[in-house]
């Protein structure tokens, strides 16, 4: 099956420690988007990656990390200086950058902060 | 301002009426516009895309655009209880899409 996957679905974090989200995808999508969801409010922005071993920051990218050395898989570090983690993330791809190219959606991780 | 605002709901409609749903942004040079639904503690579902001005029909969904005024409205025919759920205007950006904060939909059976 073709897909986006991302694990784990549920994560729970100590304070001051770094964890990492995974995803995957085998679509053989160029982009590859990490977005971040608070209640009540849409999605942010955090890093993306147009192609391998390149990524950007997006709007909130501060006291998070991501790397891209290959083109299935975009993992995202959220590390001890981000100050307010609790929250629902999403991993996304698409084929290319242009316009009409659909983003998808993977399952998400939900990560607390005990 | 936002990019992008969404009525702010919670809408409610009955079983079998047309939900109506709208959405704003700011971008005027945005070339593609997206509704996404997501299911209570579920990821965001590409459900219609919409890059032209005027309507698009998908079976009981229909998006419509309107650049000028930028606008893009997505509407619910013979809702359903399944349909329930809270829906995420996306408007395409440089290099991003940017989100609505989304309207929550309840179809009462």
């Amino acid at each position: 099956d073709g897909g986006i996957t991302q694990s784990p679905k549920y994560l729970f974090r100590k304070e001051g420690q770094n964890v990492t989200l995974s995803c995957e995808q085998n679509l053989n999508h160029d982009a590859m988007y990490w977005y971040r969801q608070d209640p009540g409010q849409g999605l942010r922005l955090i890093y993306y990656s147009q192609i391998v071993n390149d990524f950007q920051k997006g709007d909130i990218a501060e006291g998070y990390s991501v790397s891209r050395e290959k083109k299935e898989s975009f993992p995202l570090t959220v590390t001890s200086a981000q100050k307010n983690p609790t929250a629902f993330y999403l991993c996304a791809s698409k084929p290319g950058l242009e316009f009409y190219n659909e983003q998808f959606f993977g399952p998400g991780t939900r990560l607390t902060v005990l | 301002q936002k990019e992008v605002e969404q009525n702010s709901g919670p809408l409610s409609v009955p079983e079998g009426a047309i939900a109506s749903l709208n959405c704003t942004y700011s971008d005027r040079v945005s070339q593609s516009f997206f509704w996404y639904r997501q299911y209570s503690g579920k990821s965001p579902e590409l459900i219609m895309s919409i890059y032209s001005n005027g309507d698009k029909e998908d079976g009981r969904f229909t998006a419509q655009l309107n650049k000028a005024s930028q606008y893009v409205s997505l509407l619910i025919r013979d809702s359903q209880p399944s349909d329930s759920a809270t829906y995420l205007c996306a408007v395409k950006g440089d290099y991003k899409l940017s989100f609505g904060a989304g309207t929550t939909v309840t179809v009462r059976a």
